[in-house]
Parts: C-alpha cells; sequence; structure tokens
C-alpha cells in the first residue's frame, strides 16, 4: 500500500534554531496538510495546501510557520525560530481528492 | 467549528473482550475517519466512513450522519489493539478536507 514518509522521525533542536520538517506525498495525491499533536493531546490541523498555494491555516501557523514543495515532490513544514511551545509530533498528510487523507508516520520534534 | 466528542475516555478490556467506541459530532459532517494510533505514534487509518457500516476483520463501523455519530466496535480484542482510537471530522461546507479530531479513546487490552 502507498503511504506518506516524512523525515526525520525524531529532531531535537535548540530554541531559536530554525528547523525543516520534510514529507514525500503519494504520487498522485494533490492535497497536502500538516497537522501537530502536542504530547498527550489531540491532533490539531495547522495548514492545507493546494495547487502550490495554502488554501486554508489554522491560528497555530502563524508567521513562524510556512510550507513549500520546493521540487515538485516533497512537501516541507519550515518553523521559523522555534519556541519550547513548538515542542510536538507534526503529521502530514496527503490526500488524492478532498477525502481520505493518508497520514505520514510523524516527526517529534523536542525543542530544548 | 464542530465539536467531536469521544467516549469513554479510557477503557480497559481482557483480551477476547469486545468494545463499543464512540464519536459524537456537533453538525453535519462530509467525511469522517477512525483512526488507530499506536504506541509509536504513528496515525493509522482503519476506516473512512461518512456513512453507513463498513467492517474490516474483527473491527468494523457504523456512522449515523443523520443523528451525528458513529461507533467503532472491535471484537475478540487482542493486546495489540492497545493505543489511542480517534474519530476526525469534516464538516460539511468545508473545501479542503480540513479534519478535526476528538481527544481519543485510550484503549488499554491486558493479556
Amino acid at each position: 500500500e502507498p503511504e506518506v514518509t516524512q523525515t526525520p522521525s525524531h529532531q531535537v533542536t535548540q530554541m531559536g534554531q530554525e528547523v525543516i520538517l520534510r514529507c514525500v506525498p503519494i504520487s498522485n495525491h494533490l492535497y497536502f496538510y500538516w497537522y501537530r499533536q502536542i504530547l498527550g493531546q489531540k491532533v490539531e490541523f495547522l495548514v492545507s495546501f493546494y495547487n502550490n498555494e495554502i488554501s486554508e491555516k489554522s491560528e497555530i501557523f502563524d508567521d513562524q510557520f510556512s510550507v513549500e514543495r520546493p521540487d515538485g515532490s516533497n512537501f516541507t513544514l519550515k518553523i521559523r525560530s522555534t519556541k519550547l511551545e513548538d515542542s510536538a509530533m507534526y503529521f502530514c498528510a496527503t490526500a488524492q481528492g478532498l477525502i481520505l487523507a493518508f497520514f505520514g508516520q510523524g516527526t517529534r520534534l523536542t525543542v530544548v | 467549528g464542530i465539536q467531536v466528542e469521544q467516549s469513554p475516555p479510557d477503557l480497559i478490556l481482557q483480551e477476547g473482550a469486545n468494545s463499543t467506541l464512540r464519536c459524537n459530532f456537533s453538525d453535519s459532517v462530509n467525511n469522517l475517519q477512525w483512526f488507530h494510533q499506536n504506541p509509536w505514534g504513528q496515525l493509522i487509518n482503519l476506516f473512512y466512513i461518512p456513512s453507513g457500516t463498513k467492517q474490516n476483520g474483527r473491527l468494523s463501523a457504523t456512522t449515523v450522519a443523520t443523528e451525528r455519530y458513529s461507533l467503532l466496535y472491535i471484537s475478540s480484542s487482542q493486546t495489540t489493539d492497545s493505543g489511542v482510537y480517534f474519530c476526525a471530522v469534516e464538516s460539511s461546507g468545508g473545501s479542503n478536507y480540513k479534519l478535526t479530531f476528538g481527544k481519543g479513546t485510550l484503549l488499554t487490552v491486558n493479556p
């Protein structure tokens, strides 16, 4: 079964540093998403991306966050200057159409 | 926005027992998915079920969209079923397949 692949699986970074989380979507999928899950809490929507632009973003997705598809295949989430409260599991999800999203295995980000 | 409530929050079972997990949502939905989050944190798709009933092995799910709830049935539970079960919905009128998750049910199956 095709799958969404995320790298790295775990990243530790110092507060104030920039991080880039990477996702390889399923090949024929057109809709891309990032979600995050703070430890012990529910999964929250961050941003959706379609046709090379952001289609919707949540209040969490402030100016410190950005997304792009730099090479037409990878889908990345950049956090410009990490804060302690950015520590969470970040999930990439992709969908062929507006149904049935497939989630990656997640990247656990720890900010120290 | 739409509210998603899952119950029970925690459930402890002996291996072999059956269980029912419930997901209530506050508004009409276009889409609904059930996920299992394993101990490593991965979100595994269980069902895409905006309405009707589906079965996959020991698991089945039913969504009654008109009454705004979905049920996930686990029969003959195994220790590997342990983890958190999430329901996630996309409210009607959405254009981006943005999923709103419930807080989950933490299932522990003891041998």
